[in-house]
């Protein structure tokens, strides 16, 4: 059964400060790695796609993967009010004849003013 | 204006009924997937499909028909609902699959079996 686990939080982060978000996921062949953000009540929206290890950025957003923990991560810098959300983290076999794509049950982030 | 419009947006229906949720998307996308969300469970993969006529089983398939007999379209059936369908849908779609695609996510479909 592949898995992906996420903290449900809430992680409670003041305006301004590094939130931080983790995720691991079981499958070693997994390929594609996705973090979402939802807003209750709408539907989720891509924000970072990473697929090598290392570190891709983004603006205030920064994925961090590393394949031999089975480890990605999501750093928001300067965090704003507007950032509070779900965050769902996706894994995947992507690409080919494949796509399968397994969401974590998500993180909630609040972001105090 | 680019999007994934999904229809209805909310139902109420009864056991055994059968019902269709439409899907469909503007942005001549190759792939085509459908969701569930239940609270505590999280987003879950039902179907999905590469192209027309190209379909495949996702991690909760059971109870669920899909087709993709065009490339904008793909709709959701339950042939026989049951209370236990009742759940949040969405469905998404992406230029195809591989790097750098991004997955466009429809409204949602707040579906209630009594």
């Amino acid at each position: 059964q592949k898995e992906v686990e996420q903290n449900s939080g809430p992680l409670s982060v003041p305006e301004g400060a590094i939130a931080s978000l983790n995720c691991t996921y079981s499958d070693r062949g997994s390929q594609s790695f996705f973090w979402y953000r939802q807003y209750s009540g709408k539907s989720p929206e891509l924000i970072m796609s990473i697929y090598s290890n290392g570190d891709q950025e983004d603006g205030r957003f920064t994925a961090q993967l590393n394949k031999a923990s089975q480890y990605v991560s999501l750093l928001i810098r300067d965090s704003q009010p507007s950032d509070s959300a779900t965050y769902l983290c996706a894994v995947g076999h992507v690409g080919g004849s494949q796509g399968n794509l397994i969401f974590g049950k998500g993180t909630k982030l609040s972001v105090k003013p | 204006e680019a999007q994934v419009t999904q229809n209805p947006r909310y139902l109420i229906t009864v056991t055994g009924k059968k019902l269709t949720v439409t899907c469909s998307q503007n942005m001549n996308h190759e792939y085509m997937s459908w969701y569930r969300q239940d609270p505590g469970l999280g987003l879950r993969q039902i179907y999905y499909s590469m192209n027309v006529e190209v379909t495949d089983k996702g991690d909760v398939p059971e109870g669920y028909k899909v087709s993709r007999k065009e490339k904008r379209n793909f709709p959701l059936i339950l042939e026989s609902p049951s209370p236990n369908q009742t759940s949040l849908y969405f469905c998404a779609s992406s230029l195809s699959v591989g790097e750098d695609y991004e997955q466009y996510f429809g409204p949602g479909t707040r579906l209630t079996v009594t």
